[in-house]
């Protein structure tokens, strides 16, 4: 079995300074990982993946992840945030190999205010 | 990216009715699709994988005769409640497996209150 852990669920930021949300998995297996964001009432949108090869995972809107498999985190980082980046983070979790179902962590709320 | 829909956005419903809700890949085939359910403020919590011509696989404590799930094609899947009740309003989700990319992407969700 797997599971998510996104130990913050609340983190407040101010504009333009740099964020981190956290992620840690757990798995017997190779995973796949993710993180997506949810904006109220819409569904999720892909930010970025591992899937393998490079550590450090660059996806839209200025985001980026680190794969560390000794510490089995993937965190979510930005250098610097805007206001629209507000929005709800989910971290997830799937087998290699699996018909990708998708363990989710709890949700991390990012509030970015002036 | 892929897009995936979902029909309707919102849907108000008495108690006792039945709802259909679609899910379609607009611009892949995907074989596999999934069904969520998401409680306000809480996470996305699996309740059945969708494969295309056959039958679905429910996830431990989802009533399969409740949440009727077809898949007829490979662009197509449908979540049907049936006998609707208030407990079952929520935020329906569904995703689909691009299998070039082995990546699931999200529908924009159906909002389901059920009166």
């Amino acid at each position: 079995a797997q599971s998510v852990t996104q130990l913050d669920s609340q983190v407040p930021v101010f504009e333009e300074a740099p964020v981190e949300l956290r992620c840690n998995y757990s798995s017997s297996v190779s995973v796949y990982l993710f993180w997506y964001v949810q904006y109220p009432n819409q569904g999720l949108q892909l930010l970025l993946k591992y899937l393998s090869g490079s550590t450090l995972v660059k996806g839209i809107n200025g985001f980026e992840a680190e794969f560390n498999k000794s510490q089995t985190s993937f965190h979510l980082r930005k250098p610097s945030v805007h206001i629209s980046d507000t929005a709800e983070y989910f971290c997830a979790v799937t087998h290699t190999g699996t018909a990708s179902k998708l363990t989710f962590g709890t949700g991390t709320r990012l509030q970015v205010t002036l | 990216g892929a897009v995936v829909s979902q029909h309707p956005s919102w849907v108000i419903c008495k108690s006792g009715t039945s709802v259909k809700i679609e899910c379609r890949s607009l611009d892949f085939q995907a074989t596999t699709m999934f069904w969520y359910r998401q409680f306000p403020k809480q996470s996305l919590m699996l309740m059945a994988t969708s494969n295309e011509g056959s039958k679905a696989t429910y996830e431990q404590g989802v009533e399969k005769d409740k949440f009727l799930i077809n898949h007829a094609s490979l662009t197509l899947s449908t979540l049907t409640v049936t006998s609707a009740h208030p407990e079952d309003s929520s935020f329906y989700i569904c995703s689909a497996r691009d299998g070039r990319t082995d990546t699931q992407y999200f529908g924009p969700g159906t909002r389901l209150t059920v009166l």
